[in-house]
This record gives C-alpha cells, structure tokens and sequence, in this order.
C-alpha cells in the first residue's frame, strides 16, 4: 500500500523551530518528487516546498524561504522540513505530498500538526 | 504569487449537477494545463479527483470532470450523492516552480 506517514509536529513559541519528517512506503521514493503542503486553520491549502527527485532542485514558497528547509534521504525513504524562526502565521497542519502529473500530487500523508503560539 | 479565487460555498441536490469555479490569471490557469482538483472530507487529508485540467486518477468516478476557458477552470460533480459533500480545492502551476492553490470550496449536499 502506498503511504506516507508524518510526525515532529507540536508546539512551539515564536521565532522556535521544529523538524517535520514524512516516511514513504509501498513505492520507488526515489523515483518521485516530493512536496510539503500546509493549511492553516479553517484555510485552504498552501503549497511550501518541494524537492524534484530528477534534478534534485528544490523550491520553496515566498512565505517560507530563508526560514524551512526541505531536505530527503532517499535510502531511508524519508522527506524532512527544517522550520526555524517560526511565526504564528506557520500555525497549520503540514501534509507531506507525491508529485505526480501535471503539478498535482496523488498522494498525501495524514499530517501533521504545528501550533507556534507564547 | 496570489491564490487563485473559488467561490467560499456550492450545494445542490441528490441526483443533480453543480459546477464549482477558479478563477486564476494568464500566468497560472491561463498559461498552462496543471490544473487539478482535490476533494478533502472533514479532518481528512486531500484527495486527487482531477489532474492536468480534464484527466480522473483511476477510482474516480467519472461523475467528476475538470474544464477550463481563459483563466477560469471549472469542476463539474453530476448525479450529486451525499459522500460528495466536501471541500473542494483547486490548483495551478504558476510558473517560475510555484503551486498555487485556491481558498476552497465548501460543497453541500442539500
């Protein structure tokens, strides 16, 4: 079964980090791109960062770059985000995402939660 | 880069149809064909329901089916049932490697 499982969420007070990690199962990881997406209470969804598994280039919403870092280990299975200097406005739940087709992603993890709050 | 506009709320009946629109600009849902559709119940992570404009991951049922004219993309549920009470969410490329995605809409089976 094809899956994705996310965990390092919680709470953190402003300008903290946090470290995301996404495991991937049930198919070649390093095969696919991958993408962190966001979405903030009662919001829609965000894109944040994505890593390209061909050309290994990665990209990163106006929102977040300088402050997350995506990072993958392709012998573990494993997607990272690096959150550091973090603001109330990073509160969401952050999924973990396979790019597929056309910029979607076909596949998502169940997320995980962020609160950044004193 | 701005999110693209989808109406906050859609409804109708069992059995009919409702089509649920988003509204982007030239450099996102006007210049290119990446636009796809998710469908997300309650507490529950997105799932794919349109990719690339017109084309259905396979298992979903082909009462789901995507458009697009200029910059306006357009999701079209028929023969409503009650499971596809949702929020609905649009997305594009939007150059320059961005995703772009819209506000989300709230489908009620009525």
């Amino acid at each position: 079964e094809v899956q994705l499982v996310e965990s390092g969420g919680g709470l953190v007070k402003p300008g903290g980090s946090l470290r995301l990690s996404c495991a991937a199962s049930g198919f070649t990881f390093s095969g696919y791109s991958m993408s962190w997406v966001r979405q903030a209470p009662g919001k829609g969804l965000e894109w944040v960062s994505t890593f390209s598994s061909r050309t290994r280039n990665i990209y990163y919403a106006d929102s977040v770059k300088g402050r997350f870092t995506i990072s993958r280990d392709d012998a573990k299975n494993s997607l990272s985000l690096q959150m550091t200097s973090l603001r109330a406005e990073d509160t969401a739940v952050y999924y973990c995402a396979r790019d597929s087709s056309g910029w979607s992603r076909d596949v998502w993890g169940q997320g995980t939660t962020v609160t950044v709050s004193s | 880069q701005s999110a693209l506009t989808q109406p906050p709320s859609a409804s109708g009946s069992p059995g009919q149809s409702v089509t649920i629109s988003c509204t982007g600009t030239s450099s996102d849902i006007g210049g290119y064909n990446s636009v796809s559709w998710y469908q997300q119940h309650p507490g529950k992570a997105p799932k794919l329901m349109i990719y690339e404009v017109t084309k259905r991951p396979s298992g979903v049922p082909d009462r789901f089916s995507g458009s697009k004219s200029g910059n306006t993309a357009s999701l079209t549920v028929s023969g409503l049932q009650a499971e596809d009470e949702a929020d609905y969410h649009c997305s594009s490329y939007g150059g320059s490697n961005n995703l772009v995605f819209g506000g989300g809409t709230k489908l009620t089976v009525l």
